[in-house]
């Protein structure tokens, strides 16, 4: 079974520039799951997709954060117009259902760099 | 609101000898925890988790934890550590009732095993 895969694996940007980063869960995975890791910093919740729909995205930094989960498949996270601060690693994670004690199965995280 | 400290940045220890992380979390509702490792470039792999009952809980690579429910705590030991096992180490908890699949986040351990 093919894990979490994240694309790209990296990307470097200019300040002002758009990004979409890509998730393709598990297969059969309804729960999919948007972190960030700012540098030196704790990795944090951006949102919850359950099939197509936003079960909770109280994560998203501000209105420049795009994720959409369209058929309920992959999914992608555009970052409009970037700053700075954006930088970091963005995990993606997926797993089966949304009961809270199971496993989620994380990608590589892509890794963003604003300059 | 819930948020996890782990107490150590980095761990140096010497191969074969024993390792403790330590993890303390804060919340005022019933959380599962967890602990993930993540290998160089590689996503987030689960090593354990407590969800009830007996307070020290097994995991892979021969690691365990030990729940304390006094003093909030969720420390991780191996009692002969391995070069591989060389990683960053995340503590994690979640709550146990509500509709998010939302992790949060120590702010990671990196173990470092010397030869």
């Amino acid at each position: 079974e093919a894990g979490v895969t994240q694309f790209p694996s990296h990307s470097v940007i200019e300040k002002g520039q758009t990004v979409t980063l890509r998730c393709d869960p598990i297969s059969g995975h309804d729960n999919l799951y948007w972190y960030r890791r700012v540098m030196g910093k704790e990795i944090k919740f951006l949102l919850h997709f359950v099939k197509e729909s936003k079960q909770d995205e109280s994560g998203m930094p501000n209105n420049r954060f795009l994720a959409e989960r369209t058929g309920g498949t992959y999914s992608t996270l555009k970052v409009q117009p970037a700053e700075l601060e954006d930088s970091g690693v963005y995990f993606c994670a997926s797993s089966r259902d949304g009961r809270r004690h199971n496993e989620q199965f994380f990608g590589p995280g892509t890794r963003l760099t604003v300059l | 609101a819930q948020s996890v400290t782990q107490l150590d940045s980095q761990v140096p220890v010497f191969e074969e000898a024993p390792v403790e992380l330590r993890c303390n979390y804060s919340s005022s509702v019933s959380v599962y925890l967890f602990w993930y490792v993540q290998y160089p470039n590689q996503g987030l792999q689960l090593l354990l988790k407590y969800l009830s009952g007996s307070t020290l809980v097994k995991g892979i690579n021969g690691f365990e934890a030990e729940f304390n429910k006094s003093q909030t705590s969720f420390h991780l030991r191996k009692p002969s550590v391995h070069i591989s096992d060389t990683a960053e180490y995340f503590c994690a908890v979640i709550k146990v009732s509500g509709n998010t699949g939302k992790l949060i986040f120590g702010q990671g351990t990196t173990l470092q095993v010397k030869p």
